[in-house]
């Protein structure tokens, strides 16, 4: 069956770096891009943005455009997202999904905690 | 950027009710090969969000045809017959026709 297998919490100062994992099965992986999805505590859903699997193309919501890096490596079916320079309003879920006709997967996110 | 204004905020049932949540697009979301992108999802506490609707009115496997989406252009329901207590929790809509796609603030589904 199609899962999105993403990485364990983490804990974070500000100012260091991260990198979350999200590893998909049971489809071939490049047949469909890779959204990602910030969700800060209490609060509702931000789309971030998306890389094609394909090409390897990222593209940024605007609010995500200077410490935000996807990535991927295909032979393993992984996507990645890197957060540079934390800062305590990192502090958020985040989620991977699948983009087809609608988001139809999704992780089970990564509670990211940014705190001195 | 659109925006997705989602009402109401939140909306208070009886199990059995009917619940109805309006999604009001700052533009039209009727894409240029005549599909609109409109998407509704629901988030249970606890958990990640998952997709009810896509292409404004289309149900995903498994969905219950309780759950009926509707509309076009810039509005956009999504009606809940004979809610159900595996149906509470928050509901977006998503738009995925305008980069950068952009979801709604959300509107919680509570018992009375």
């Amino acid at each position: 069956q199609i899962q999105l297998v993403q990485s364990g919490p983490e804990l974070k100062k500000p100012g260091e770096s991260l990198k979350i994992s999200c590893k998909a099965s049971g489809y071939t992986f490049t047949d469909y891009a890779m959204q990602w999805v910030k969700q800060a505590p209490g609060k509702g859903l931000q789309y971030m943005g998306w890389i094609n699997t394909q090409t390897g193309k990222p593209t940024y919501a605007d609010d995500f455009k200077e410490r935000f890096v996807f990535s991927l490596e295909t032979s393993a079916s992984t996507a990645y997202l890197q957060i540079n320079n934390l800062k305590n309003e990192d502090t958020a879920t985040y989620f991977c999904a699948r983009p087809y006709s609608g988001l139809d997967y999704w992780g089970q996110g990564v509670m990211v905690t940014v705190s001195s | 950027d659109v925006v997705l204004t989602q009402t109401p905020v939140s909306l208070s049932v009886t199990l059995g009710d009917q619940a109805s949540i309006s999604c009001r697009s700052s533009q039209s979301l009727e894409y240029s090969d005549g599909y609109t992108y409109l998407e509704w999802y629901l988030q249970k506490p606890g958990q990640s969000p998952q997709l009810l609707i896509y292409e404004v009115s289309n149900r995903f496997s498994g969905v219950p045809d309780r759950f009926i989406g509707s509309g076009s252009g810039t509005d956009f329901t999504l009606k809940i017959s004979r809610v159900e207590p595996e149906d509470l929790g928050v509901y977006y809509c998503f738009q995925a026709t305008h980069d950068p796609y952009t979801f709604g603030a959300g509107t919680k589904l509570e018992l009375k």
